[in-house]
């Protein structure tokens, strides 16, 4: 049964920068996509984007274009997020979760079955 | 960007009573990709429904997904103690992915 462990939870100043991992155990990593969903204290969940390791192919959020880097390392069934320029209002619980599932010559769209159980940031002066 | 709104915004019922979560999308989401996800405090999302009907593995039968192209729902036919929670539906037909807001169910 496929798990997503995540790194554990950070405090950071503004205008640094913070990188999480997730690292699945348990079933095949590259084939579905890892994507990163985050939730402001007492707010609702947000995409933020996700990768498709086998391909290499990462797809963000405008909001967060230019801020956020998702990264792969197939070799040890890891999943990177990146986010730059933090500011007080990235203070939130960063969610990795599996769905998209991609063959060699295409991509079947799938629901985020399996969740990390979340990291939480908090960017703070 | 397909924007999902649920309502309520809160849903007030008792144990034993029906439970019904409404999503509508601003445009047709495509192939009914549409899920539905429970979350508890401290916990992660956790998958109920995809497909808008199909429920996923291990959940029970009083949790049942309907609807198609820009209107959804989420019935609960029965109440649980442990099925109070907030609930969000999902799209995943069309990047980028939304979430609708949340519907919280709380105990009357």
């Amino acid at each position: 049964q496929v798990q997503l462990v995540q790194s554990g939870a950070e405090v950071k100043k503004p205008g640094s920068s913070v990188k999480v991992s997730c690292k699945a155990s348990g079933g095949t990593f590259s084939s579905y996509a890892t994507n990163w969903v985050r939730q402001a204290p007492g707010q609702g969940l947000e995409w933020m984007g996700g990768i498709i390791p086998v391909f290499g192919t990462t797809n963000y959020a405008q909001k967060f274009q230019g801020r956020v880097t998702i990264t792969a390392d197939d070799s040890t069934s890891t999943a990177y997020m990146e986010l730059s320029s933090l500011r007080f209002e990235d203070t939130a619980v960063y969610y990795c979760a599996r769905d998209l599932y991609c063959s060699p010559t295409s991509c079947t769209p799938r629901p985020m079955d399996v969740w990390g159980k979340g990291t939480t940031v908090i960017v703070s002066s | 960007e397909i924007v999902l709104t649920q309502s309520p915004g809160t849903l007030s019922l008792s144990p034993g009573e029906r439970a019904t979560l409404s999503c509508r999308a601003s445009q047709s989401v495509s192939s009914s990709y549409l899920a539905w996800y429970q979350q508890k405090p401290g916990q992660a999302p956790r998958l109920l429904i995809h497909g808008a009907s199909s429920r996923a593995t291990g959940i029970p039968d009083r949790f049942s997904g309907s609807g198609s192209g820009t209107d959804f729902t989420l019935t609960i036919s029965r109440l649980e103690p442990e099925d109070f929670a907030v609930y969000y539906c999902q799209q995943y037909g069309n990047s980028p992915w939304t979430f609708g807001q949340g519907t919280k169910v709380e105990i009357k």
